[in-house]
């Protein structure tokens, strides 16, 4: 039972490419989250799914998107990288609406 | 949308001694309130929740309070112990229960 897993862990991009980060989930979690954290902040949503097919905005989609296909995955999208896009990358999934979010372990995106 | 503020922003206590972070959220409809750990590089991780029907929560040497009336709630460590430095993020749920809305971090410091 590997939990979340997120590839790659480290990336870094030039202004304007694009890229897609990876999220999987071996737990069965109907929901899942993309969360970024600025250095010596908080985390913020991007996006979340409640299941196979939905996703919704959460409080910081601009620049981002998502897709949840299966529901094992749910990859985010950055087109047309920019510097304010340098942070670090969390996936989370939950059994519950409102339960223990397992977190990934990261990706760490510089853009310059 | 919801809004959490965190204090204080960092925390050093000496090892025995008991340390309290304190949120206020702005939502009165929020009813899930989680505490996050994040060790130095690692992922965040659960450490404790409360739901709006329970106004404390005890977990060994962890406790939270929830006062619904003043909007806020407050993480208790007692006999704290140098493992437990870390930052530590308290929130909130939204209206319809999806998303979770963080502080800004508290990093604790316990100074053997």
């Amino acid at each position: 039972n590997a939990g979340v897993t997120q590839t790659p862990k480290f990336r870094i991009l030039k202004i304007g490419q694009s890229m897609t980060l990876q999220c999987t989930q071996d737990m069965n979690h109907n929901y899942m989250y993309w969360y970024r954290q600025d250095p010596g902040m908080g985390l913020k949503l991007i996006y979340y799914s409640v299941g196979a097919g939905i996703t919704d905005k959460g409080e910081v989609p601009n620049g981002y998107n998502v897709s949840r296909s299966t529901t094992e995955d749910f990859p985010l999208r950055l087109e047309l990288a920019a510097p304010s896009q340098t942070s670090v990358y969390f996936c989370a999934s939950s059994y519950a609406r409102q339960g223990e979010q397992y977190f990934g372990p990261g990706t760490r995106l510089t853009v310059t | 949308g919801e809004n959490v503020e965190q204090h204080p922003s960092t925390l050093s206590v000496q090892e025995g001694d008991s340390a309290v972070i304190k949120c206020t959220y702005s939502d009165s409809a929020s009813n899930y309130f989680p505490w996050y750990k994040q060790e130095l590089g690692k992922r965040p991780q659960l450490i404790i929740d409360i739901r709006s029907n329970v106004g404390e929560k005890k977990d060994q040497r962890i406790a939270v309070t929830l006062n619904k009336t003043a909007k806020h709630f407050s993480l208790h460590i007692t006999e704290t112990q140098p493992e437990d430095s870390a930052v530590y993020f308290c929130a909130a749920t939204d209206n319809a229960g999806n998303m979770l809305t963080f502080g800004g971090g508290t990093r604790l410091m316990v100074k053997p």
